[in-house]
């Protein structure tokens, strides 16, 4: 099955620094790449997406990278302001049919906090 | 424009007692799935269900746990003589039938607590 793997498992920044957090996958069948904030005791919302037929997405502050061939995705949060910490996971899943079709796999979480 | 719902919030339950987690998913969505969170790590899925269909539920413990989608109603899992190991946050996600909508929408949670 599939094995997502996230690093780094903590991460500290200033305010308006960038941060970033990579994921690798290993199941090459996995073409949609989503990202998860969860902040503590709430629940897991989703903040950008990728599928495999884009290498790179970008919405605001966020973007998200994907490498096939590497089988490793990253979330990049520039501008990073003291609301942006939180738990951020990545996930992995394959589309198009089958009985895994929409099961998410995810990463182990980063705990992202910015410091004002 | 109500997301996805599921009841309760937080469940008590004694060792040996059954435990039962509802989730409404969100209006339009007919796709849902649930995933275990255990303290201090990440999701891990359990079952992916449709209309009174279980497509996938390998990730769900072969004894004990149960889950359902019904034609009507809320989908329901089910965890018959809970175990302290049990004790963790439930999340239920739904997202819609239709090509090209795969994203997922997560409930709020039902934190469960066995003594």
């Amino acid at each position: 099955g599939e094995n997502v793997e996230q690093h780094p498992s903590t991460l500290s920044v200033q305010e308006g620094d960038s941060a970033v957090i990579k994921c690798t996958y290993s199941d090459s069948a996995s073409n949609y790449f989503p990202w998860y904030k969860q902040e503590l005791g709430k629940r897991p919302q989703l903040i950008i997406d990728i599928r495999s037929n884009v290498g790179e997405k970008k919405d605001q502050r966020i973007a998200v990278t994907l490498n096939k061939t590497a089988k490793h995705f990253s979330l990049h949060i520039t501008e990073t302001q003291p609301e942006d910490s939180a738990v951020y996971f990545c996930a992995a899943s394959p589309l198009g049919g089958g009985t895994s079709y929409g099961k998410l796999t995810f990463g182990q979480g980063t705990i992202l906090t910015v410091h004002p | 424009n109500a997301g996805v719902m599921q009841n309760p919030r937080h469940l008590v339950r004694r060792r040996g007692q059954e435990a039962r987690l509802r989730c409404s998913p969100m209006k339009g969505h007919s796709h849902v799935y649930w995933y275990r969170q255990l303290p201090e790590e990440g999701l891990k899925f359990m079952v992916y269900l449709q209309k009174e269909n279980i497509i996938d539920e390998s990730g769900m413990p072969k004894e004990r746990f149960s889950a359902e989608f019904p034609k009507e109603g809320p989908s329901i899992l089910r965890i018959q003589q809970v175990v302290r190991g049990d004790s963790a946050a439930y999340f239920c996600a739904s997202s819609q039938d239709r090509v090209g909508f795969y994203e997922q929408y997560f409930g709020p949670g039902t934190r469960l607590t066995v003594t």
